[in-house]
């Protein structure tokens, strides 16, 4: 079975830049779109951004797009998010998150069949 | 952008009792692209049912999801003492979206 492992999260001042990673293992990560995820303290679930599995489409959140950055290296089996121009409301449990299939083509969004951990971001002063 | 509305907010019940749990969509979603997720506190989401109805793998049949259009549903036909937990519905066939959840306590 799958498992996702992410890194990167910590304090950051509003303002600041964080990178978090995800390595994937147990599954053929070039064959499937992969997504971000993120949970306020107290809050729901609200998706971030998704990247298809050849890395030529893209789309985020309106709450960080021009902000964040999604990416991935296939050759390396990790998925990427950069994060720019933090805001306190950016303070969340990020996690990566697998599609569950790698069809239908050229759809970027799915279900989510496998998730990391998390990895908590706090953006303070 | 598509917004879910999860009704109740907290449904009280006891063991071996049945829960309805149901997803409003803003529009018409295709019923290809609903999904039902648990979680549990301290815990990762785990995905339940994909395209409205299907069981994810590992999944028991005491759970299902319906729906069609703007309404869905997910039923726990006897809970479970793990059971207990918050469900989130999702739609991901207009971009991707997640209801507010609702919370499924111990009476």
């Amino acid at each position: 079975e799958g498992q996702l492992l992410e890194s990167g999260g910590g304090l950051v001042q509003p303002g600041g830049t964080l990178r978090l990673s995800c390595a994937a293992s147990g599954f053929t990560f070039s064959t499937y779109a992969m997504s971000w995820v993120r949970q306020a303290p107290g809050k729901g679930l609200e998706w971030v951004s998704a990247i298809s599995p050849t890395d030529d489409m893209t789309n985020y959140a309106d709450s960080v797009r021009g902000r964040f950055t999604i990416s991935r290296d296939n050759s390396k089996g990790t998925l990427y998010l950069q994060m720019d121009s933090l805001r306190a409301e950016d303070t969340a449990i990020y996690y990566c998150a697998k599609g569950d299939s790698p069809l239908p083509l050229r759809h970027l969004f799915h279900a989510f069949d496998i998730w990391g951990q998390g990895t908590k971001v706090t953006v303070s002063s | 952008e598509i917004v879910l509305t999860q009704s109740p907010g907290t449904l009280s019940l006891s063991p071996g009792e049945r829960a309805t749990l149901s997803c409003r969509a803003s529009q018409s979603v295709n019923s290809r692209y609903v999904g039902w997720y648990q979680q549990k506190p301290g815990q990762a989401p785990r995905l339940l049912i994909y395209g409205a109805s299907s069981r994810a793998t590992g999944i028991p049949d005491r759970f299902s999801g319906s729906g069609s259009g703007t309404d869905f549903t997910l039923t726990i036909s006897r809970l479970q003492p793990e059971d207990f937990a918050v469900y989130y519905c999702q739609q991901y066939g207009s971009s991707l979206t997640f209801g507010g959840g609702t919370k499924v306590e111990i009476k």
